[in-house]
């Protein structure tokens, strides 16, 4: 079975720090591009971040680009973001999503979210 | 940046009736839209990609359609697990975009 699951989300005042996690498994993870998508609480999706199979292209959303950093590591299994000068408006859930990767970028599957909630 | 524009925000539906769901583009995204559907506290769930090509295990009663900057997803008969949010998606141009929803509620 094909799954994502994500941790490291939580409190942080503004201007804080967090390293999001996504781990990975049934799938070879080593082949597939990922992506991170927010949702802030009520609101709609959001496209964050996206990142080749090999880490060699990098994309982020004009609102993270800056302060977020996507990373990957093949060999665990596993997706990162790496959150900083954290502002209220970061305030979401954030979700990785296996992409369809080649010429299309659909989400398939989605993780089970992890919270962050910027407030001083 | 391309603009999803999905409409309505909210429909209202009677079990076993049809709900069309319409999403725009601000500009040609030829067929490279997906569709998704939310429940309250899961994550999105893929239900069509390439605008009209549902995904495993999606139901028959789903399907979408559309090219360029009109797209449509119908549920030809509603069932109660089909009451959810629905939101297209954009891939032809980066930053990928999400529409804003719609909210498929019980009439």
């Amino acid at each position: 079975e094909v799954q994502l699951v994500e941790s490291g989300g939580g409190l942080v005042q503004p201007g804080g720090s967090l390293r999001l996690s996504c781990a990975a498994s049934g799938f070879t993870f080593s082949s597939y591009e990922m992506n991170w998508v927010r949702q802030a609480p009520g609101k709609g999706l959001e496209w964050v971040s996206y990142i080749s199979s090999s880490g060699s292209d990098i994309r982020y959303a004009d609102s993270v680009r800056g302060r977020f950093t996507i990373s990957r590591d093949n060999a665990k299994n596993s997706l990162y973001l790496q959150i900083n000068s954290l502002r209220v408006e970061d305030t979401a859930v954030y979700y990785c999503a296996r992409d369809s990767s080649g010429w299309s970028n659909w989400f398939d599957p989605w993780g089970q979210g992890t919270l962050v909630t910027v407030s001083s | 940046e391309i603009v999803m524009t999905q409409s309505p925000a909210t429909l209202s539906v009677s079990p076993g009736e049809r709900a069309t769901l319409s999403c725009r583009a601000s500009q040609s995204v030829i067929t490279n839209l997906a569709w998704y559907q939310q429940k309250p506290g899961q994550a999105p769930r893929l239900l069509i990609s390439g605008a009209s090509t549902r995904a495993t295990g999606i139901p028959a009663r789903f399907s979408g359609s559309g090219s360029g900057t009109e797209f449509t997803l119908t549920i030809s008969s509603l069932q109660s697990e089909d009451f959810a949010v629905y939101y297209c998606q954009q891939y032809n141009n980066w930053p990928l975009s999400f529409g804003q929803g719609t909210k498929l509620e019980i009439k």
